[in-house]
C-alpha cells in the first residue's frame, strides 16, 4: 500500500527566509512520481513541482525545491525566501507506477509567513 | 475560462437529499478523478475513470456514485446526503496513467449538509 505523511499541521517562517516542509513516503512501486501542491485560501490546488523516482538531481522550480532522498523515502519541500504570499495549504503527493494514475495525498501543511 | 470547471462553488443541502456536482473540462485528458477534502486528512479519492467506459472505486466511495457522460464530463452524486459529507469536494484531470504527469483541478465545490 502507498502512504504519504507530512508530520507538520502548521509551521511560520518568517518573511525571506527559507522554510522547509517535511514529507515523507512509502510504496512499493519502483517507479513513482512525488509532487507538492499548494491551496490558498482560495481553495484552488496549485502544482508547484515533481521528482520522478528516477530523476537523479533534485527539482527545482524558481523558490521551490524538492529535497529528495530516496533512501530515506523522504521529499521535503523548501522554499527560499519566503514572500507573504506563500501563506497557505502545501500538500505532498505520489503517483505510483502501477497504481494507475492514481494521486494521493499527504495530510497537508498550513504555512504561514510573518511579515 | 478554468480548463477544469465544477459547478455548484457551493452548496448548502438538508440531509437525505440528492445532490450533484458536474466537472467539464476542455483539456482533453482522457482520465478524471473526483476527491473530497476534510481538515487534516488531506485529499482522499472518491472514484476514477479512466475513459467513458471504465469508471472506478476510489478509497472512499460508500455513499457516491458517478457519471462519465462523455469524455469531458464526469458528474458525482450524493443519493442522500448526509452532514458527514460536508466537505470540499474536487474534480482533476490527467493526461494518462504516467506516474510522471500532475493532475489538474477544478476550483473545488463546498458542500454543506445540514
Amino acid at each position: 500500500a502507498q502512504k504519504i505523511t507530512q508530520t507538520q499541521p502548521g509551521m511560520f517562517v518568517q518573511e525571506k527566509e527559507a522554510v522547509t516542509l517535511d514529507c515523507t513516503y512509502d510504496t512499493s512501486d519502483p517507479s513513482y512520481g512525488l509532487f507538492w501542491y499548494k491551496q490558498p485560501s482560495s481553495g484552488e490546488m496549485i502544482f508547484l513541482i515533481y521528482q520522478g523516482s528516477y530523476d537523479q538531481q533534485n527539482a527545482t522550480e524558481g523558490r521551490y525545491s524538492l529535497n529528495f532522498q530516496k533512501a530515506r523515502k523522504s521529499a521535503n519541500l523548501v522554499i527560499s525566501a519566503s514572500q507573504l504570499g506563500d501563506s497557505a495549504m502545501y500538500f505532498c503527493a505520489m503517483r505510483g507506477g502501477n497504481q494507475g494514475g492514481k494521486l494521493i495525498f499527504g495530510q497537508g501543511t498550513e504555512l504561514s509567513v510573518k511579515p | 475560462d478554468a480548463d477544469v470547471t465544477q459547478t455548484p462553488r457551493n452548496r448548502i443541502t438538508k440531509t437525505g437529499k440528492r445532490i450533484m456536482l458536474e466537472c467539464s473540462q476542455t483539456k482533453g485528458h482522457d482520465r478524471m478523478y473526483w476527491y473530497r477534502q476534510d481538515p487534516g486528512l488531506g485529499l482522499r479519492l472518491i472514484y476514477y475513470s479512466f475513459d467513458v467506459k471504465d469508471i472506478n472505486k476510489g478509497e472512499i466511495s460508500d455513499g457516491y456514485s458517478v457519471s462519465r457522460q462523455a469524455q469531458a464530463k464526469f458528474s458525482l452524486s450524493l443519493e442522500s446526503a448526509i452532514p458527514n459529507q460536508t466537505a470540499l469536494y474536487f474534480c482533476a484531470t490527467s493526461r494518462d496513467g504516467a506516474y510522471t504527469g500532475e493532475l489538474f483541478f477544478g476550483e473545488g465545490s463546498r458542500l454543506t449538509v445540514l
